[in-house]
């Protein structure tokens, strides 16, 4: 998976409690992105970063935070999981400012 | 109405058929267009891109964009088995990554 590796890759925790995902990257690519993919929704922006500490805001960024304090690494953090936060997260990175995404493996997350 | 719109199925259809899937967008200033191919459990790998209308080849895979229609269209030639998968479109203004619209998936089975 393009030098992508995401864990855990499966994570069950209850409600109210944090999360957090990581992404690691090898291939040294300066953009760095978080998506959640749910049934009928398909793959939805939450953040993403065009450098280390620099991140935005995606399509469904309420209830995620994000950190990138190394070119390599992308942290994903649920503060207080909820039931509507279960869902597959997949990191995502590219190049440069083109569309082109390389994918990780995903990351199953189910909050009970 | 979602600026994506793809069906679901899942389409079934036996091996070495052609198979042809579709999407359609609202957002007339989409000029880049993604399909990706996702396998059970797996994340989404790039299958074809494209930049504005026309066709592109490659291999068994035909990619298609008709703007004036917006309607954007997969081809896959004798099809097999290990096409068995969920196939996403894609589509950007070309502003960056961080802005692009996925489709919701259609599965696709081949049939031995």
């Amino acid at each position: 998976d393009a030098g992508i590796t995401q864990s855990p890759r499966h994570k069950v925790t209850e409600t109210g409690t944090p999360v957090t995902l990581r992404c690691h990257q090898t291939e040294n690519h300066r953009y760095m992105y978080w998506y959640r993919q749910d049934p009928g929704h398909g793959l939805r922006l939450i953040h993403y970063s065009y450098g280390v500490k620099d991140t935005d805001k995606g399509e469904v960024s309420d209830g995620y935070s994000v950190s990138r304090s190394k070119t390599e690494d992308f942290l994903l953090t649920l503060e207080s999981a909820t039931s509507s936060q279960t869902s597959v997260y997949f990191c995502a990175i590219g190049p440069t400012t083109n569309e082109k995404l390389f994918f990780g493996s995903g990351t199953q997350l189910s909050v009970l | 109405q979602k600026e994506v719109e793809q069906d679901p199925g899942p389409l079934s259809v036996p091996e070495g058929a052609i198979v042809s899937l579709n999407c359609t967008y609202s957002n007339s200033a989409f000029q880049y267009f993604m399909w990706y191919r996702q396998y059970s459990r797996k994340g989404p790998e790039l299958l074809m891109y494209t930049y504005s209308s026309g066709n592109k080849e490659d291999g068994r895979f035909t990619a298609q964009v008709d703007k004036s229609s917006k309607y954007i269209s997969l081809f896959i030639r004798d099809s097999q088995p290990s096409d068995s998968a969920t196939y996403l479109c894609a589509m950007s203004e070309g502003t960056g990554g961080f802005k692009t619209i996925f489709g919701a998936g259609t599965r696709l089975f081949v049939k031995a």
